[in-house]
């Protein structure tokens, strides 16, 4: 199975950061990556598809980039509702597998 | 307006089946455009790909579960189900349901449910 491996694990920044989250598969998976975000008590909610799509209602100051086995989710100036946990997830066959998770925490 | 509800018991004892169904509206689960899916999320731990299945009845496992998972569909309902069956409290999350995103394959599981929380526990 293909594995995603997702870093950092955590990490603190400030309201109008720039943030980076890096998601590496074990395989070459072309562009068949989501990021996802997920607010505590919530249910997970989709930003990005297909590496670097966004996805529909989505703030412009999330963007995604990558292909093959290295992708990357970008906040560019992070907002008071960005803190939250973040996943990757690759969708190019089965089984869908998901990173770790990146907590995004106030500093 | 797409909405995914999944409901089912909050416990479940050890060794007995957790089953769960999921109540579609705003889509049917008979169109060829999409396949839906379970995933679940232990407490305080990342998100796990149960299953998926498709319009035509095609499903697919976690092969770390496959041997105590079933997925089904009930096009008459608008309802897809889970069972896992001889659970233990590492069974113990929140279970979401999901439909993928329409358009051409492969497509990401992108619309979720809200989720329900099922402990097991005697």
């Amino acid at each position: 199975d293909i594995q995603m491996t997702q870093s950092p694990s955590s990490l603190s920044a400030s309201v109008g950061d720039r943030v980076t989250i890096t998601c590496r598969a074990s395989q070459g998976i072309s562009n068949y990556v989501t990021w996802l975000q997920q607010i505590p008590g919530k249910a997970p909610k989709s930003l990005i598809y297909a590496a670097s799509s966004l996805e529909s209602g989505v703030p412009s100051r999330f963007s995604g980039s990558g292909s093959g086995t290295d992708f990357t989710l970008t906040i560019s100036s992070l907002q008071p509702e960005d803190f939250a946990t973040y996943y990757c997830q690759k969708y190019n066959d089965y089984p869908v597998t998901f990173g770790q998770g990146t907590k995004v925490e106030i500093k | 307006q797409l909405q995914l509800q999944e409901s089912g018991p909050g416990l479940v004892k050890p060794s007995e089946t957790l089953s769960l169904t999921c109540t579609v509206s705003g889509g049917s689960i008979s169109s060829s455009n999409y396949y839906w899916g379970w995933i679940r999320q232990p407490p305080g731990k990342g998100l796990e790909w149960i299953a998926s299945v498709y319009y035509s009845g095609t499903t697919y496992y976690n092969p770390s579960l496959k041997s105590r998972v079933t997925i089904s569909a009930d096009t008459s309902k608008n309802q897809f189900s889970l069972k896992l069956y001889s659970v233990t409290a590492a069974d113990t999350a929140v279970y979401y349901c999901a439909r993928s995103k329409e358009g051409r394959p492969p497509r990401p599981l992108a619309y979720w449910g809200q989720g329900t929380q099922v402990t097991v526990s005697s």
